[in-house]
């Protein structure tokens, strides 16, 4: 099976624009997990999607948002860019049955602010 | 919220030898799942081992093993023979089922296996 896969890896733009970020979870993979991770903050958790339905949201402001399509990729959408968005953004989809809660994650795509 | 601690930022280890990385949590639940995640420099985050927290044996994989303590509420992570390859972040992670699939994760440790 192919593995987790976000793309675009690198992007950089500056202060004001809007991003989007795609992440295409592991087949048969229903939920979806962004986060952020930062050498200061670790990994913060951005919020999580299980069948097109956000169930859980982070401590992070109304630009940060997402959302999930019916074959289960997932994106998520940053609007008026700020430095303090640079980081790497993480995406992880898990099974979720069976007992299958592991998280598989993706490359990261590495965002750039200036 | 559920916290994890990872109390040792970095650690260093020597190359054949053993290291342990530490790992607490502060829950409330009975019913929960621990990971172990690596990642290496600039390479995918990966899973290492996982604990669900109604099994009392402490789960193993090759040369890592965790040690559990459910009432100390701590999670540690021993890699034995250490390998080069062994030289990574390592994030300890805490789900609870059937709240969504949400994991909160500690700051990492930064492991170098020095040869």
């Amino acid at each position: 099976k192919a593995g987790v896969t976000q793309t675009p890896r690198y992007l950089i733009k500056t202060r004001g624009q809007q991003v989007t970020l795609s992440c295409s979870p592991i087949s048969g993979h229903r939920s979806v997990s962004w986060y952020q991770q930062t050498p200061g903050q670790g990994l913060q958790f951005l919020f999580e999607y299980f069948s097109e339905t956000q169930r859980n949201k982070g401590n992070f402001p109304g630009r940060f948002s997402g959302r999930q399509f019916s074959n289960s990729r997932s994106e998520m959408n940053v609007s008026t860019l700020e430095l303090g968005d640079s980081a790497l953004y993480l995406c992880a989809s898990s099974l979720e049955q069976g007992g299958s809660y592991e998280q598989y994650f993706g490359p990261g795509t590495r965002l750039t602010v200036t | 919220a559920q916290t994890v601690t990872q109390s040792q930022p970095e650690m260093s280890v020597q190359e054949a030898e053993t290291v342990t990385l530490s790992c607490t949590y502060d829950t409330s639940e009975n019913n929960y799942y621990l990971f172990w995640y690596k990642q290496p420099p600039s390479r995918q985050m990966i899973l290492v081992i996982r604990q669900e927290a109604y099994k009392q044996q402490n789960a193993t994989e090759n040369r890592f093993s965790v040690n559990f303590q459910k009432a100390a509420k701590s999670f540690s992570l021993k890699i034995s023979d250490s390998q080069l390859g062994d030289t990574a972040m390592y994030f300890c992670a805490f789900m609870k089922p059937n709240t969504g699939n949400q994991f909160y994760f500690g700051t990492g440790t930064s492991l170098t296996v020095i040869p």
